[in-house]
Order: C-alpha cells, then sequence, then structure tokens
C-alpha cells in the first residue's frame, strides 16, 4: 500500500537515552516533515525536509536531529531524553512545500520515565 | 506572531444533528487553509481552501472560507457516530522558511452519541 509508515509505534525508555524513530514515505512525495503532538493533543511542527534539505527548524532542543538518508526517509534521532519529551511523533510528507495536502504516518508515542 | 483558534473545544451532539465548527487565524501572508480528521491515530486530510466564499464539499462534509474576515467553518450534517474524531484547522503561509508551514489549532473533539 501507498503511505507513510513509521517504526516503532511505541517506544518507552529511561530519561538520557538516546533515541530513534523511523519514517518512510512510498508517495513519491519530495518534502518530508516532523510533527510532535503532546498530552494536549497540540501538533507542533519540528522539522521540514525537502530533497534531501533541511529548510526549517523549528527552535527545537538540539537534542533532536532529523536524518534524510534518501527522499523517501525522514527518521528522527533523539539524544539525551527528557520527560517532557514524552509525546507522540507524527510523520508527514508532501509534493512540494507549499500549499499542498500532507500525508501524515500513524505516529510514535514516545515515554520517556 | 501566526495564531489559530478553534471553537469550540468540544462539542457532543445524537446521530442526525448538524454541526459548525468554526476556526479563525491570523497567518502572516496566508497562502491556503487546510482541514483535517483526527481519530485514534493520524490526521487525515478533508479539504484545503485557497479562495474565499468557494464551499468545498465531500458528502456530508462542507466547508467554506473567508479571507477578509480570517475564518473558515466546517459543516456536518446528518452527523453519525463515525464522525466523532477530532477536527484540526491548519492554514498555512507563504512558500518557505516558518511561513510555509501548516499551523494546527488545538481541534474541536466532536463526538456523536447514537
Amino acid at each position: 500500500d501507498t503511505a507513510v509508515s513509521q517504526t516503532p509505534k511505541y517506544l518507552v525508555t529511561q530519561m538520557g537515552n538516546d533515541k530513534s524513530i523511523k519514517c518512510e514515505q512510498n508517495l513519491g512525495h519530495d518534502t518530508m516533515y516532523w510533527y510532535k503532538q503532546d498530552s494536549k493533543k497540540f501538533l507542533k511542527i519540528m522539522f521540514s525536509y525537502n530533497n534531501k534539505e533541511l529548510i526549517i527548524n523549528e527552535t527545537v532542543p538540539n537534542r533532536f536531529s532529523p536524518k534524510s538518508p534518501d527522499k523517501a526517509h525522514l527518521n528522527l534521532h533523539i539524544n539525551s531524553l527528557e520527560l517532557g519529551d514524552s509525546a507522540v511523533y507524527f510523520c508527514a510528507s508532501s509534493q512540494g512545500l507549499g500549499g499542498n495536502e500532507q500525508f501524515f504516518g500513524p505516529g510514535t508515542r514516545l515515554t520517556v520515565l | 506572531e501566526d495564531k489559530v483558534v478553534q471553537s469550540p473545544l468540544s462539542l457532543v451532539v445524537h446521530e442526525g444533528d448538524t454541526v459548525t465548527l468554526n476556526c479563525s487565524y491570523e497567518v502572516t501572508n496566508f497562502r491556503s487553509l487546510l482541514w483535517y480528521k483526527q481519530e485514534k491515530k493520524a490526521p487525515t486530510f478533508l479539504f484545503m481552501l485557497t479562495s474565499s466564499g468557494i464551499e468545498k464539499k465531500s458528502g456530508r462534509l462542507s466547508s467554506i472560507l473567508d479571507k477578509k474576515e480570517l475564518f473558515s467553518i466546517l459543516n456536518i450534517t446528518a452527523t453519525q457516530t463515525g464522525d466523532s474524531a477530532v477536527y484540526l484547522c491548519a492554514p498555512r503561509g507563504n512558500y518557505g522558511g516558518s511561513q510555509g508551514n501548516l499551523i494546527f489549532g488545538k481541534g474541536t473533539k466532536l463526538s456523536v452519541k447514537p
């Protein structure tokens, strides 16, 4: 099926650990995104990648680093996890950055203990 | 600063009722506004609006944009229990930089009772 997929779906880890979340899209899109949805259900952009270049970084802590090995993948690496990082992280993709529909992955629920 | 306000924050109705969800926004160099439906997991796309006064329609759902008054509404007629979800409004600014991103509102949680 054509889609945006993320792994893992659930991630439980201790404070201070380093973890990665993977995202893949097979829609042929050229732009991918990471969003964070906190406990209040507020969905907020973290990063956008267009043609393998980071073009928007919404002042997230530098413990978060997106890595894009190719146009179909945008992974999120998080260092030194903190309690406040607990949230659902959504990956999304679109064709072009301006004004187009974004397709979302199923989300990864991260719990930091 | 860009801002999106959705109202009401939550709404409980019975099957068959008609609901109107509101979204007001302040976005620099507005370009478009998207509506998403979020059930248990990922948001799914409903509509993209770019022009004022032109109603977009899909089955029982419809939406319209007013670029002068900076708001959009989403209507759902003859609601069904499957319409229960959080409805997210997301305006977008001009291409490039932070203005190219979708800015999501907090959503309206709709619960439809049988």
